[in-house]
């Protein structure tokens, strides 16, 4: 099956400070990436659509200057959380939709805690 | 309309026996229904999807019932397993470039040995 990788798995970092996650797809060239953001024993909430080479889609109420999203290739997207404050600590997960568009394949997620 | 209601929130079960989760939509424009399983700390995973044009679709334990009329979904796991311990989550989306999947909020199955 298809395997999408996130890197880091996990990170804590000072408030103020800016985080980078990277979510890549190993083995197909991925048009259209996820960002979904997780709570504790919530659903997944979609926070923005990334299409390779294209401006990313925010959802309403996402903040697309404190989360840059940025789709350089069509196995690469990544997720910077600017100006971190402690209510982003959450677990930020991707996702990337196969060659044929119906499935969807998740990255393992990062931890983020913000102190 | 595009909301996916999931229920049971939480659901235990006895090894050997069957998990039943259930799912309904609104959107008629919605055509593939894939289920993922997640363990704590961990990303979903893809376990098992549907179209709608067959009524079910079995892997190994694992088998969705899809019921377009009533607009609802469900996923039997049979021979429940202390191993299938996890959290469920149900989606919906339209098979377009670049559409996201639509989460139902999720059942938290406990599997008891």
């Amino acid at each position: 099956g298809a395997v999408v990788s996130q890197h880091p798995s996990r990170v804590i970092c000072k408030s103020g400070t800016s985080v980078k996650i990277e979510c890549r797809s190993l083995d197909f060239q991925a048009t259209t990436m996820f960002w979904y953001r997780q709570f504790p024993k919530q659903s997944l909430m979609l926070m923005a659509t990334s299409n390779e080479g294209s401006k990313a889609t925010y959802e309403q109420g996402v903040e697309k200057d404190k989360f840059l999203i940025n789709h350089a290739s069509l196995t690469l997207s990544t997720l910077t959380v600017t100006s971190a404050h402690p209510e982003d600590s959450s677990f930020y997960i991707c996702s990337a939709s196969s060659p044929g568009g119906y499935e969807q394949y998740f990255g393992p997620g990062t931890r983020l805690t913000v102190t | 309309q595009q909301q996916v209601k999931q229920s049971p929130q939480s659901l235990i079960v006895q090894k050997g026996g069957i998990s039943i989760i259930n799912c309904a939509y609104e959107n008629t424009a919605f055509d593939y229904f894939p289920w993922y399983q997640q363990f704590p700390g961990k990303g979903p995973a893809l376990l098992i999807a549907i179209r709608p044009d067959v009524s079910e679709k079995k892997e190994g334990r694992f088998t969705i019932s899809f019921n377009k009329s009533a607009k609802q979904f469900s996923l039997h796991i049979m021979d429940s397993q202390p191993g299938d311990s996890a959290t469920y989550f149900c989606a919906a989306t339209v098979n377009q470039a670049g559409t996201a999947l639509i989460f139902g909020k999720g059942t938290t199955l406990s599997v008891s040995s």
